[in-house]
């Protein structure tokens, strides 16, 4: 079955860690770059980063530069997000999305809920 | 960067049809013929409807029309039907390698 699913997600302090993780399957996944978006309550689609197909450039919103880190396993058909410094406002459900050409994004899972709260 | 700019909302009856516009700058809508559209259905995952301005990925409606001139993109929708009633982004690919979402419009069909 052609998928990804998210997972990860949870609820944090401020100034904390997490990692979310994006399991393919059912495709060639080292022939796709991918993206997080993330979209707030009762807000619209944010963009947050992206990953390119073979893993050698990545590009990050000012909002989360230099604290959000995505990857990939090629072995693992995995894509993470790692999320350092995190903040209220990063509270959020994060998206995992299939780029099929220059940000064209056909395959999006059903997200994973972050929380950040003291 | 701000979002590209889209109304906050439109309407229409069925079958009628409507035009959402996405206006954005040269560095992105302006210069890129990578344009996307997708619906968005609460508690559902976004679904991809229009790419590269006027492309339609397999198994999407052909009621659905993508379209730009200048700065300005727009989906049109024809023959609205109830279940089109959801929330539409835009997004452009940019000159900075990033990507970039409108601020989203609701859809209602009266």
């Amino acid at each position: 079955q052609v998928q990804v699913v998210e997972s990860g997600g949870g609820v944090v302090q401020p100034g904390t860690s997490l990692r979310l993780s994006c399991a393919a399957s059912g495709f060639s996944f080292t022939s796709h770059g991918f993206h997080w978006v993330r979209q707030a309550p009762g807000k619209g689609l944010e963009w947050v980063a992206t990953i390119w197909y073979d893993g050698s450039r990545q590009y990050y919103a000012d909002s989360v530069k230099g604290r959000f880190t995505i990857s990939r396993d090629d072995s693992k058909n995995v894509i993470y997000l790692q999320m350092n410094s995190l903040r209220a406002e990063d509270t959020t459900i994060y998206y995992c999305a299939r780029d099929i050409s220059h940000s064209a994004l056909d395959l999006w899972g059903q997200g994973t809920l972050v929380s950040v709260s003291s | 960067q701000s979002a590209l700019t889209q109304p906050a909302s439109v309407s229409g009856s069925p079958g009628q049809s409507i035009a959402i516009s996405c206006t954005g700058t040269s560095s992105d809508v302006g210069t890129h013929d990578h344009v996307s559209w997708y619906q968005h259905h609460p508690d559902q995952a976004p679904k991809l409807m229009i790419y590269n301005v006027d492309k339609r990925p397999s198994g999407v409606s052909s009621r659905f029309s993508g379209s730009k001139s200048g700065y300005t993109a727009s989906l049109t929708i024809s023959g609205l039907q109830a279940e089109d009633e959801a929330d539409y982004y835009c997004s452009s690919f940019t000159s900075s390698s990033t990507t970039i979402f409108g601020g989203g419009t609701r859809l209602t069909v009266l």
